[in-house]
């Protein structure tokens, strides 16, 4: 069965500083995908960054980027120069065993303090 | 209009009545997906609609029913709901079957409380 972990609840970050949330991951597939999204407290899922199984380079978007390290199972989300706006929760997620099959971890609520 | 549409974001209802949750979709995508989002739990997948063929989560009530009468549109209808189906209810699109970078795209939710 597919699973995401994510073990920080809440964390905080003093602004213009980096930060890294954690995601670990559990399937059997050999090809799979990882994501990651963005929910302010408006509500809406925001698509932030994508890790194929088979990329060999980390994937970056702006100022996030994924550190992916396929032999233990994790992709970590790092922000770096933090801003005020990104106090939000944030998600893993992981796409395998079909196309439809998006598992969500249950996500860390980050704080930017200023 | 872009991205997916939900309404209403907010919605009261008693457990006797029956309302539907709408969804639209501007991107083009084939997919459209049902996420219900309780308190300190994962997303969970209820329905997915994609190439006209209906995948659900056989742990979802039958009083959640799912209407998807094109590829730009999904419906949610409730009946006699209960007081824990009170959650954000998320509608997400994709193009599928895809490549692995097709992630789901979100509307802002609708926030549904059974009082």
């Amino acid at each position: 069965a597919q699973k995401i972990t994510q073990t920080q609840p809440g964390m905080f970050v003093q602004e213009k500083e980096a930060v890294t949330l954690d995601c670990t991951y559990d399937t059997s597939d050999q090809s799979y995908g990882l994501f990651w999204y963005k929910q302010p407290s408006s509500g809406e899922m925001i698509f932030l960054i994508y890790q194929g199984s088979y990329d060999e380079q980390n994937a970056t978007e702006g100022r996030y980027s994924l550190n992916f390290q396929k032999a233990r199972k994790s992709a970590n989300l790092v922000i770096s120069a933090s801003q005020l706006g990104d106090s939000a929760m944030y998600f893993c997620a992981m796409r395998s065993g079909g196309y439809q099959k998006v598992t969500f971890g249950t996500g860390t609520k980050l704080q930017v303090i200023p | 209009e872009t991205g997916v549409t939900q309404t209403p974001r907010h919605l009261v209802m008693g457990m006797t009545n029956k309302k539907s949750l709408k969804c639209e979709q501007h991107l083009g995508h084939n997919a459209m997906y049902w996420y219900k989002q309780s308190a300190k739990k994962p997303l969970e997948l209820m329905f997915v609609y994609s190439l006209e063929e209906r995948v659900e989560n056989n742990s979802v009530p039958s009083r959640f029913s799912p209407e998807c009468p094109n590829s730009s549109h999904l419906f949610l209808h409730l009946h006699t709901l209960q007081p824990e189906d009170s959650a954000l209810y998320l509608c997400a699109s994709s193009q599928a079957p895809g490549p692995g970078d097709s992630p789901l795209h979100f509307g802002n939710g609708t926030r549904l409380t059974v009082t």
